[in-house]
């Protein structure tokens, strides 16, 4: 029983569409992420949300919107996608706030092709 | 802010052989250092994390790290490389900003096994 799920495992759209991310944790975290990996492997946060709150939200395009309908879930709607939105995007949740000593646990990732 | 630099983007080993990969931190305060490893189409998973109990951090699949404050360096090692730890390997930071933490990945080291 996969712990951080997400879907689609690939996504290939063209340029201009709206595109959802889904993503849901069966852990019984409180906090859930969304990370952009760029093709040089570069992974950077996006947002962080705790209890469906919003705790993170890094310089994100507006374009970008997450939400978290409960704890379990957390889903990334883009509009208007661009060339440069092509990455993979992971999902990933942890117990806490993301603490010092706190371990995240991350989905299997979606790789997004913008032609 | 917190960060980390991982020297060498690519570390090829022959299977047997000792693994090295370099992780050197930039911290104003005690750090909170992480490893993570990512097998091909599949998200991070821990594999060892150093929270100041101990200097010398052994992790899973024979992996361990030594937290040395002198060299600002965390550097994953393992004595002897298996075809299956080929995979990209990431060393993270846990950064706190305005009361929210947040983890800060280095760049990534893709570790190739030679047979």
């Amino acid at each position: 029983d996969t712990a951080v799920s997400q879907t689609p495992k690939y996504l290939v759209t063209q340029m201009g569409n709206d595109k959802s991310i889904k993503c849901e944790q069966n852990l019984g975290h409180d906090t859930m992420y969304w990370y952009k990996q760029d093709s040089k492997k570069f992974l950077k946060i996006m947002f962080s949300y705790n209890n469906k709150e919003l705790i993170i939200n890094e310089t994100v395009p507006n374009r970008f919107s997450p939400k978290s309908p409960d704890k379990a879930h957390l889903n990334l709607h883009i509009n208007s996608l661009e060339l440069g939105d092509s990455a993979v995007y992971f999902c990933a949740s942890s117990q806490g706030l993301g603490a010092t000593n706190e371990k995240l646990f991350f989905g299997s990732g979606t790789q997004l092709s913008v032609l | 802010a917190q960060s980390v630099t991982q020297l060498g983007s690519h570390v090829s080993v022959s299977e047997g052989a000792l693994v090295l990969l370099r992780c050197n931190y930039s911290s104003s305060v005690p750090p909170y250092l992480f490893w993570y490893v990512q097998y091909p189409n599949q998200g991070l998973q821990l594999l060892l994390k150093y929270t100041s109990a101990a200097t010398l951090v052994k992790g899973i699949n024979g992996f361990e790290a030594e937290f040395k404050k002198s060299e600002t360096s965390f550097h994953l090692t393992k004595p002897s490389a298996h075809m299956s730890d080929a995979a990209e390997y990431f060393c993270a930071v846990s950064d706190r900003t305005s009361g929210t933490y947040k983890y800060i990945f280095g760049t990534g080291t893709r570790l190739k096994v030679l047979a």
